[in-house]
Order: structure tokens, then C-alpha cells, then sequence
């Protein structure tokens, strides 16, 4: 599988943007690239996710590099309820499903 | 609208005995993925099940095994627990065919093997 890497964890504070990174060197070309987060006690949910063009949308932003080996999730105005582990994952087709490869996530605090 | 719903919610067993963990999925989704998350780790795909018939595979031997019913609801079994095994189970619901294939996940089960 190809794999994705996170920072552990990230810190920032409440109203202000944060900027989460991902590398995806191996990512091939079909691989879609996905995030998600999760809350303490809860499954993960999903965030954001592109191909090859920046996305937006009414939670987040999502920047991909032009050789697609990297990404960046960005939160443009945090607040206190995005305190959780944010995932960076690539969605694979594997036999007929759609598989979500995770990485390890990166745990990221806000501080109000 | 009702989400994903898992059952049970925590569960202990015995090394070398079987279990079977429920999802309800996400009304009108008709595919169930299950995954599998250790502590402090991100999911592991397990396996998808689409019209009853499970149509990929993770690296997971085939003591894990699952059913779709035709309402849609799974079931994942796990024979012969092994202490590895202990990890929260997520199962998630997503409709196969209309993108962007966004996965719901339920809350998971906590499966505690001793």
C-alpha cells in the first residue's frame, strides 16, 4: 500500500488558520487523496478529498502539490471543536471496493 | 436521516473464542467496509461487502470473516480471538457508484480480548 506521513501532532491557536501537512510519495495514479478526523470516542468523518486540483469547501481547504506527492489540509479559521486526530489517507481500489489507507494521524490541539 | 449504528459498545472475551459485532448502516447506502484500530493507531482496512458479497480484502486472515443482509445491516465474526485482536472495530456505510465514495463511519465496538 502506498502510505502517507503526518507530523504527530500540531498545535494552534482558536481564530487563526493551521496549515496540516501530508507526504504521499508513493501515491500512484489513481490513489484519490482523502482526509478525515476524529474526535476522542467517535469514528472518524470525513473532511475534504481531491484528485489532482485544489478543493474547497464549506469545512476546509485542501492544497495539492503539482507532482501529487504532497498535500496540505487547511483549517482557515480554527476553533476550539477541531481539536481532534486529523488523518491524511489515500483511497485505493483494491479487487471491486474502495479501501481508506491511514496513516497515523496527526493529533492537533487548540489553545483558546 | 439515521447514521451509522454499531452494537455492542465495549465487549470482553476469551482468548480462542468467537465473536460478532453488528452495523446498521447509513439509510439508502447499500456498501459496508470494516475497519480495524488498535490503540493509538490509525484504521486498517478489513474488508467491503457490496450487495452482499465481499468485494475487496485487507491483509487479514480469514478467521475474520463478514455477512451483508439484504437491508443492508453487517456483520463482521471474529474465530479464534487472539490478544492482538483487542482494537476498536469501525464499520462504515458509503452508496457505491456516486462519488466521491465518502465513508461514514459509526462509533465502533471495543473488543477487549484477555
Amino acid at each position: 500500500d502506498a502510505k502517507t506521513t503526518q507530523p504527530n501532532s500540531m498545535e494552534s491557536n482558536e481564530e487563526e488558520p493551521v496549515h496540516l501537512p501530508c507526504n504521499h510519495s508513493t501515491i500512484s495514479g489513481t490513489d484519490y487523496i482523502h482526509w478525515y478526523r476524529q474526535l476522542p470516542s467517535q469514528g472518524p468523518e470525513y473532511v475534504i478529498h481531491g484528485l489532482t486540483s485544489n478543493v474547497n469547501n464549506r469545512m476546509a481547504s485542501l492544497a495539492i502539490a503539482e507532482d501529487r506527492k504532497s498535500s496540505t489540509l487547511i483549517l482557515h479559521r480554527a476553533t476550539l471543536r477541531d481539536a481532534a486526530v486529523y488523518y491524511c489517507i489515500l483511497r485505493q481500489k483494491i479487487q471491486g471496493a474502495q479501501k481508506l489507507v491511514f496513516g497515523q494521524g496527526t493529533r492537533l490541539t487548540i489553545n483558546p | 436521516e439515521t447514521g451509522v449504528t454499531q452494537s455492542p459498545t465495549h465487549l470482553i472475551k476469551t482468548r480462542g473464542q468467537q465473536v460478532t459485532l453488528r452495523c446498521s448502516s447509513q439509510s439508502g447506502h447499500n456498501t459496508v467496509s470494516w475497519y480495524q484500530q488498535a490503540l493509538g493507531q490509525g484504521p486498517q482496512f478489513i474488508f467491503q461487502y457490496y450487495r452482499e458479497e465481499e468485494n475487496g480484502r485487507g491483509n487479514f486472515p480469514p478467521r475474520f470473516s463478514g455477512l451483508q443482509f439484504p437491508n443492508y445491516s453487517s456483520e463482521l465474526n471474529v474465530n479464534a480471538l487472539e490478544l492482538d485482536d483487542s482494537a476498536l472495530y469501525l464499520c462504515a456505510s458509503s452508496l457505491t457508484g456516486i462519488l466521491p465514495y465518502e465513508q461514514y463511519f459509526g462509533p465502533g465496538t471495543r473488543l477487549t480480548v484477555t
